[in-house]
């Protein structure tokens, strides 16, 4: 079964401390990959996905398909990063986002 | 540009009353669109999706239903909600390179 998992309900950091969201996936063949997020108040918005390795907002996530694993870090958390954030793999059959249950971010100063 | 609307934002329904949720998206055709439910402590669970007029993919079995009656309608209705049905309602529709688009949500509150 594909399925997304993110094993921590919240995470709470001190400003400027790095960031790590763990993210674990169960897919047959390549897996596409993404990092959405929800600040409070807003949309749900895509944050980056795998395979365009890119680095928004200083956050990047790499896949480790030997480990099944597409954390998101940031070197150095800020306030604002505080949202919700969710991984996410495209599912095979009807090209549906399978999301994980979410973790929260709280940075604090 | 494209756009995707939602409404209502909130709604408070008593058990055992009808709902009907509406979801339009702007500036794109024959788009496929998706129902999720973001429930506490249960993350974004998909509910139906659509790839076109009156094709309705159901996910989970339950109290809901889904229906798209036009190209850019989508609609998720209840005949008579159960307390457990309270959660907050995405709608999201998929673009091109993959990107996927939500709405901003209807939080529903089944009394």
């Amino acid at each position: 079964a594909q399925r997304v998992t993110q094993p921590e309900k919240l995470l709470s950091v001190f400003k400027g401390a790095p960031v790590e969201l763990k993210c674990n996936y169960s897919y047959s063949g390549s897996p596409e990959l993404f990092w959405y997020v929800q600040y409070s108040r807003q949309r749900l918005q895509l944050l980056l996905r795998h395979i365009s390795r890119e680095s928004i907002k200083g956050f990047t996530a790499d896949l480790n398909k030997g480990e099944t694993s597409f954390h998101l870090k940031k070197p150095f958390a800020q306030e604002e990063d505080s949202a919700m954030y969710y991984c996410a793999l495209i599912r095979q059959a009807g090209t549906a986002l399978i999301f994980g249950k979410g973790t929260t971010l709280s940075v604090s100063s | 540009s494209q756009t995707i609307h939602q409404w209502p934002a909130t709604l408070v329904q008593p058990v055992g009353s009808p709902l009907s949720l509406e979801c339009t998206v702007e500036g794109t055709s024959n788009p496929n669109l998706y129902w999720y439910r973001q429930a506490a402590g249960r993350g974004l669970q998909l509910l139906f999706y659509s790839v076109g007029i009156g094709q309705i993919s159901s996910e989970v079995p339950q109290n809901l239903s889904a229906s798209r009656p036009q190209d850019r309608q989508f609609i998720l209705s209840s005949k008579k909600l159960l307390l457990s049905d309270s959660g907050f309602y995405l709608c999201a529709w998929r673009g091109r390179a993959d990107g996927y688009t939500f709405g901003s949500g209807t939080r529903l509150t089944v009394v």
